[in-house]
């Protein structure tokens, strides 16, 4: 089972800042990679799949950057409806047993 | 575009058992690879089972494997996951989530998850 680990945890950015989220795969994934938004009390939403590409509605200054068993999600400029939890997701791998990280919540600094 | 509407929430003893539904409208269930992922209250994703596009069956995670059926019935396009002897621990939002009929992936959409409460 491949494990996903994302790092911080927590993030504390002010609005209009970069923020700069990562993901680490236990072994390569390839490109094999999907970004997801989780704001309270909503369904998880995809923002980036195949590590890099924009899934349809998604504002470009979210971006993903990587291959392999390291992956970034870049949020340019954080806007008030960005704060949100983040995960990644691999899905290089199956059974998708494990197939998320735990999160990275972006909060408010 | 896909769309996927669940049942509502569910409050059992446990024990017990709970079945929930997923709508799909859109496209057919046929030409989706259905899963669910749970979400325990303050926790992350965890991905319970899925149908495995490759040889046509459904797969579960080990962690729930006896105690979870998922089944589809393609002739009103609603899928169903049925969890039996709840315990406190599988109190969760419930998703189900479609993916591309690859094992290769991601999942979009996603329901809009149903709380199931196990509680004495």
């Amino acid at each position: 089972e491949i494990v996903m680990t994302q790092s911080p945890a927590t993030l504390s950015v002010s609005p209009g800042e970069r923020a700069t989220l990562s993901c680490r795969a236990s072994q390569s994934v390839s490109s094999n990679l999907a970004w997801y938004q989780q704001k309270p009390g909503q369904a998880p939403r995809l923002l980036i799949y195949g590590a890099s590409t924009r899934a349809t509605g998604i504002p470009a200054r979210f971006s993903g950057s990587g291959s392999g068993t390291e992956f970034t999600l870049t949020i340019s400029s954080l806007q008030s409806e960005d704060f949100a939890v983040y995960y990644c997701q691999q899905y290089n791998n199956w059974p998708p047993e494990g197939t998320f990280g735990q999160g990275t919540k972006v909060e408010i600094k | 575009q896909v769309q996927l509407v669940q049942s509502g929430a569910e409050v059992k003893k446990p024990g017990a058992s709970v079945k929930v539904s997923c709508k799909v409208s859109g496209y057919t269930l046929t030409e989706l690879s259905m899963h669910w992922v749970r979400q325990a209250p303050g926790k992350g994703l965890e991905w319970m089972g899925g149908f495995d596009p490759e040889d046509g069956e459904t797969i579960y995670a080990q962690k729930f494997q006896g105690r979870v059926t998922m089944t589809e019935d393609t002739s009103t396009d609603t899928a169903y996951m049925e969890l039996s002897s709840l315990r406190s621990e599988d109190t969760a939002v419930y998703y189900c989530a479609t993916g591309l009929l690859s094992r290769a992936n991601w999942f979009d959409p996603w329901g809009q998850g149903t709380l199931v409460t196990v509680s004495s």
